[in-house]
């Protein structure tokens, strides 16, 4: 069975800090891998995903991601963040017809 | 046009009571789910239903149970609703291909809250 770990709970920055938001899996099958973000009372977004080809992969909002297979790891990054960046970070990997298995989520607030 | 749309977006109601959640998706997908956020903010799958096939994640108590009409279509039932059952339950749909894996469109949630 996949699962998803995401090391970090509760993380703070200040504007303008560098963000990397860890997320490691466990699946026997094919990699699917997703970020997706949920502002303060809106649905989930999605971020960026990996499929397969270049493992670093480039999303909306100025993040990226990168898939290192050995460590079973892909690690969300975005240079510098902003105010409006505060949000749930969930990482997620593919179930195909058995859907998304999630991590516990980051809850990241940022501090103008 | 809202893509994944779900209705009610508030449902408060006693223990014991019997509920449904209705969500549509007008992306032509083949594929839909159903999560649940607990208060923790933790996601977990609770079904997908795909060309008339249901997978159900085995830890869902029976009281729930997942219904398409169509393809457009899974709604969410819900009887003898427990405490427990408070959280915010999102609809999603994505096109599940042999050859690829698309990512999956949200609804916006329904916050449920039994009393």
């Amino acid at each position: 069975a996949q699962s998803v770990s995401q090391h970090n709970h509760h993380v703070i920055l200040s504007e303008a800090a560098s963000l990397e938001l860890g997320c490691n899996y466990s699946y026997g099958g094919t990699v699917n891998l997703f970020w997706y973000v949920q502002y303060p009372g809106q649905h989930l977004q999605l971020l960026l995903k990996y499929f397969s080809g270049d493992p670093l992969v480039k999303g909306i909002k100025g993040f990226e991601a990168e898939f290192i297979k050995s460590k079973f790891s892909f690690n969300l990054r975005k240079p510098s963040v902003q105010w409006s960046d505060t949000a749930e970070y969930f990482c997620a990997v593919r179930g195909g017809a058995d859907g998304l298995t999630f991590g516990k989520g980051t809850h990241l607030i940022i501090q103008p | 046009d809202t893509a994944v749309s779900q209705t009610p977006k508030y449902l408060v109601t006693q223990m014991g009571n019997d509920k449904s959640i209705k969500c549509e998706q007008n992306l032509g997908h083949d594929t839909m789910y159903w999560y649940k956020q607990d208060s923790k903010k933790f996601l977990k799958i609770m079904f997908s239903y795909n060309n008339k096939e249901l997978i159900i994640n085995e830890t869902v108590p029976n009281r729930f149970s997942p219904k398409s009409p169509d393809k457009a279509h899974l709604n969410l039932h819900i009887n003898s609703l427990e405490l427990g059952d408070s959280a915010v339950y999102f609809c999603a749909s994505s096109q599940v291909s042999l050859s690829s894996y698309n990512e999956q469109f949200f609804g916006p949630g329904t916050r449920l809250t039994v009393l």
